[in-house]
């Protein structure tokens, strides 16, 4: 089972440059996030979606956009990148994104931005 | 909106003491949902433990354990018998229970992280 799965792992951008984060599940989870994580920070929730067809934003939207044409996929992209962007970007998924239902994480892409 | 605090960056302790690391947070509303995450050099998030609100019973998960006070709004988590394996960054966490209003109110809010670091 592979659970949520993050590509690429690393990524290194030149400031303007666009870009695609990956994200795939294979649980048949309706709610989908991305968060980004800074150092000596937690994780900031940027946006989520709670199926296909519906997105939202969190705390830290701008600079990236969001679709959700499938429940099992949900890229991020960063139209323009800025040194700013740069962090370990984390996806996650739960049943039904509600607190009882446990979030999983994938294993996170790193980006740097120069 | 929510805030979480965790006023220790890091710890350091001995294989097999046991340790506890604070969290405090603020919020309006009466009912959520807590966690503690671990998050080892692997990079990988992973659920320790979560406490209901309105449950005042404490959370249990084998060594892991939780003094949840509500009113004083602390969730401090409790590591018995240390293990080399604890060593990560640990993360305390905040959701609201549903409805949600979205527009970013909604989602995990968690603090900055402790490091602890278990001693062999």
């Amino acid at each position: 089972n592979a659970g949520v799965t993050q590509t690429p792992k690393f990524q290194v951008l030149k400031t303007g440059q666009s870009m695609t984060l990956q994200c795939a599940q294979d649980m048949n989870h309706e709610y989908m996030s991305w968060y980004r994580q800074d150092p000596g920070m937690g994780l900031r929730l940027i946006h989520y979606s709670v199926g296909a067809g519906i997105t939202d934003q969190g705390e830290v939207p701008n600079g990236y956009n969001v679709s959700r044409s499938t429940t099992e996929d949900f890229p991020l992209r960063l139209l323009s990148a800025a040194p700013s962007q740069t962090s370990v970007y984390f996806c996650a998924s739960s049943y039904s994104g509600q607190p009882n239902s446990p979030l999983h994480f994938g294993n996170g892409t790193r980006l740097t931005v120069t | 909106a929510q805030t979480v605090t965790q006023s220790q960056p890091e710890m350091s302790v001995q294989e097999a003491e046991t340790v506890t690391l604070s969290c405090t947070y603020d919020t309006s509303e009466n009912n959520y949902y807590l966690f503690w995450y671990k998050q080892p050099p692997s990079r990988q998030m992973i659920l320790v433990i979560r406490q209901e609100a309105y449950k005042q019973q404490n959370a249990t998960e084998n060594r892991f354990s939780v003094n949840f006070q509500k009113a004083a709004k602390s969730f401090s988590l409790k590591i018995s018998d240390s293990q080399l394996g604890d060593t990560a960054m640990y993360f305390c966490a905040f959701m609201k229970q549903p409805p949600y209003s979205g527009g970013g109110a909604d989602g995990l809010t968690f603090g900055k992280g402790t490091h602890l670091i278990i001693q062999p």
